[in-house]
């Protein structure tokens, strides 16, 4: 159970290019999902919190109109880099929170390698 | 500024011995605490959630939380080779505001000699 997943896996795109990268709860109802964007050898950094039917919260320093997130469903969400140049290059990963059970736990999607030439 | 801390390593132990890996956090107001695994190039997985003090087994895992001293570990007994990655240790954002987000450490890099 609590299996998340994200699509596509890996995209390169050229620079000025928009990418859209789904995240789906395969076996559970996530109100809030997360994204994630990490670089090589650092920490994961939260970028926004998306809840189903709401407009998404981002974190400081994350420009919403370049990192559009769409959250229409229970059961999915989207992030769309507009624009994207070779800066967004990066591993985003989202990640969905289960209510089931004690306490709010997050489930990782396996991420997206984004390359952007 | 709620903060994470994680020594950064490598941590490196021999095959067969036990992993012990700290974190210590700055809310005291957390209420939920995770490990996760994550390999070189992967996303992070899930290994343990630990909310009561105390100590909680899994495996060869076990979590320990002491609140009173804004402390949690993982302990790894008879390590393998195959338990080589980061380990993050994340906390939950007590600030009402975004209940559920989660704060991670950098991450303890874990190796493990054959």
């Amino acid at each position: 159970g609590a299996v998340v997943s994200q699509h596509p896996s890996w995209v390169i795109c050229k620079s000025g290019t928009s990418v859209k990268i789904e995240c789906r709860s395969l076996d559970f109802q996530a109100t809030t999902m997360f994204w994630y964007r990490q670089f090589p050898k650092q920490s994961l950094m939260l970028m926004a919190t998306s809840n189903e039917g709401s407009k998404a919260t981002y974190e400081q320093g994350v420009e919403k109109d370049k990192f559009l997130i769409n959250h229409a469903s229970l059961t999915l969400s989207t992030l769309t880099v507009t624009s994207a140049h070779p800066e967004d290059s990066s591993f985003y990963i989202c990640s969905a929170e289960s209510s089931a059970g004690y306490g709010d736990t997050q489930y990782f999607g396996p991420g997206t390698r984004l390359t952007v030439l | 500024q709620k903060e994470v801390e994680q020594n950064s390593g490598p941590l490196s132990v021999p095959e067969g011995a036990i992993a012990s890996l700290n974190c210590t956090y700055s809310d005291r107001g957390s209420q939920s605490f995770f490990w996760y695994r994550q390999y070189s190039g992967k996303s992070p997985e899930l290994i343990m959630s630990i909310y009561s003090n105390g100590d909680k087994e899994d495996g060869r895992f076990t979590a320990q939380l002491n609140k009173a001293s804004q402390y949690v570990s993982l302990l790894i007994r008879d390590s393998q080779p195959s338990d080589s990655a980061t380990y993050l240790c994340a906390v939950n954002n007590a600030n009402g505001g975004s209940q559920g987000n989660l704060i991670f450490g950098k991450g303890t890099k874990l190796s493990v000699k054959p």
